[in-house]
């Protein structure tokens, strides 16, 4: 199994403003996924993050809006940037073992006021 | 792509009742999973199950590939076990779709 560190767990954001989440694993992954959690809703892919690669973007997802970073083999970040209150959500990140089974991060609830 | 349906969508149960949740979905998968979302939004894994059957404690799951089709099996829930359901799977691509979810309210 993987243990996932993400941070912040939450913040309350002005509009406009944006956020950078930090993941962290404990062991070196090929790929780290991000997704978004929107309130009563299910799980929604943003993209996924390769070392040493751009990261590959769902559809209706752009890398203006979501950034990505993946310097190293075990940490990602994502940016949420120029937020709207639409942007409030759990935004979450995942990684796989060799069994391809999916691990998460304990998410970053996001407000955006 | 992939489709997955759970059903109920929500369900509340007296705590020590007894429950099933199903999940199906649309096409031949190497990966299916379920999840617990706690009240705080961290998603636990309860059951890597592409095919099979396995069991944790009171909780239980049955997955029929052949079928396309998982179930989740609670027994004497607690209210610890209120929060929601995910069913994910994965069919041969490199990412999970998830399910919509069942919301369980175990109440006391």
């Amino acid at each position: 199994s993987a243990v996932i560190s993400q941070k912040p767990s939450r913040d309350i954001c002005q509009r406009g403003t944006s956020l950078t989440i930090q993941c962290q694993v404990d062991s070196q992954v090929t790929m780290m996924f991000w997704y978004r959690q929107q309130p009563g809703q299910s799980l929604t892919l943003i993209a996924t993050a390769n070392q040493g690669s751009e990261a590959t973007y769902e559809s209706g997802f752009v890398i203006d809006k979501f950034p990505i970073s993946r310097p190293n083999l075990t940490f990602s970040t994502l940016t949420v940037s120029n937020m709207s209150p639409e942007d409030s959500s759990i935004y979450l990140c995942s990684v796989e073992d060799r069994a391809t089974q999916a691990f998460f991060g304990q998410g970053t609830r996001l407000t955006v006021v | 792509g992939i489709q997955v349906e759970q059903s109920p969508p929500d369900l509340i149960l007296q705590e020590g009742a007894n429950s099933t949740l199903r999940c199906n979905f649309s096409d031949s998968v190497n990966n299916l999973q379920w999840f617990h979302q706690n009240p705080w939004g961290q998603l636990i894994n309860l059951f890597y199950i592409p095919s099979g059957t396995k069991q944790n404690g009171r909780l239980s799951a049955t997955t029929v590939a052949t079928e396309r089709y998982s179930l989740l099996y609670i027994s004497s829930s607690q209210t610890t076990d209120s929060g929601v359901y995910f069913c994910a799977v994965d069919n041969y691509g490199q990412n999970f779709v998830f399910g919509p979810g069942t919301r369980l309210s175990v109440l006391p």
